[in-house]
């Protein structure tokens, strides 16, 4: 059973373009999150998908930045136009449907650098 | 307001020597207390998670921790640290219908002396 898988690692990008991270959550998993980790900072929680749906997004910057989780393939962040501010780490955690005791499982990140 | 707090940014400690690893948490609600390891350039690694129950728990890599609702504490040890343990090591907070919506503390990175 793979875990959760985030492509890409690595992402480069210049002041201006577009930024699409994937995330595939683990089998059996509908419950997606992203956080996004400054350089020197914690994970800060950005928003919380289900299948076409958006739960929770308090924590999502009010432009350039949305999220999806179609109901095939994988879950995207989208930040458009981005700027140097944006360079971070994006993290995809995902969980399953809901049950008492239930934990998130976390990908290893795409590193997003703007140039 | 809901945070979690890792007083130490940064400890030093020599390899076989014990740790401790401070968590302090302000939530409204019962709370679900995780601690998560991060190693440079990797994701995060759950060490330990507290639902309910025994409030002592113990994870994997021989770490354990310990809840303390009257101090609103959740701190992490280890009897004696490996140098493998060298890493940066988070304290987060989340509520049982909220699945993985977890706030964070601003980590702790532990360097460990040979």
């Amino acid at each position: 059973n793979a875990g959760v898988m985030q492509n890409p690692r690595h992402l480069v990008r210049r002041r201006g373009q577009e930024a699409r991270l994937r995330c595939s959550p683990m089998k059996g998993h509908s419950h997606v999150y992203w956080y996004r980790q400054l350089p020197e900072e914690g994970l800060k929680f950005m928003v919380y998908l289900q299948k076409e749906n958006i739960i929770d997004e308090s924590g999502m910057p009010k432009e350039r930045f949305s999220a999806e989780f179609p109901k095939e393939g994988p879950s995207i962040l989208r930040i458009q136009q981005v700027v140097r501010g944006d360079s971070a780490a994006y993290f995809c955690a995902s969980s399953p449907p809901f049950a008492s005791n239930t934990e998130a499982f976390f990908g290893q990140g795409t590193r997003l650098t703007v140039v | 307001a809901q945070s979690v707090t890792q007083p130490d940014i940064h400890i030093t400690v020599s390899e076989g020597a014990s740790l401790e690893l401070r968590c302090n948490y302000s939530y409204g609600a019962t709370p679900y207390l995780f601690w998560y390891v991060q190693s440079p350039g990797q994701g995060l690694q759950l060490l330990l998670k507290y639902f309910s129950g025994d409030t002592l728990v113990q994870g994997i890599k021989g770490f354990e921790a310990e809840f303390k609702r009257s101090q609103s504490s959740f701190n992490l040890r280890k009897p004696s640290v490996h140098w493998s343990d060298a890493a940066e090591y988070f304290c987060a907070v989340g509520a049982h219908n909220q699945g993985g919506k977890l706030i964070f503390g601003q980590g702790t990175e532990l360097s460990v002396k040979p």
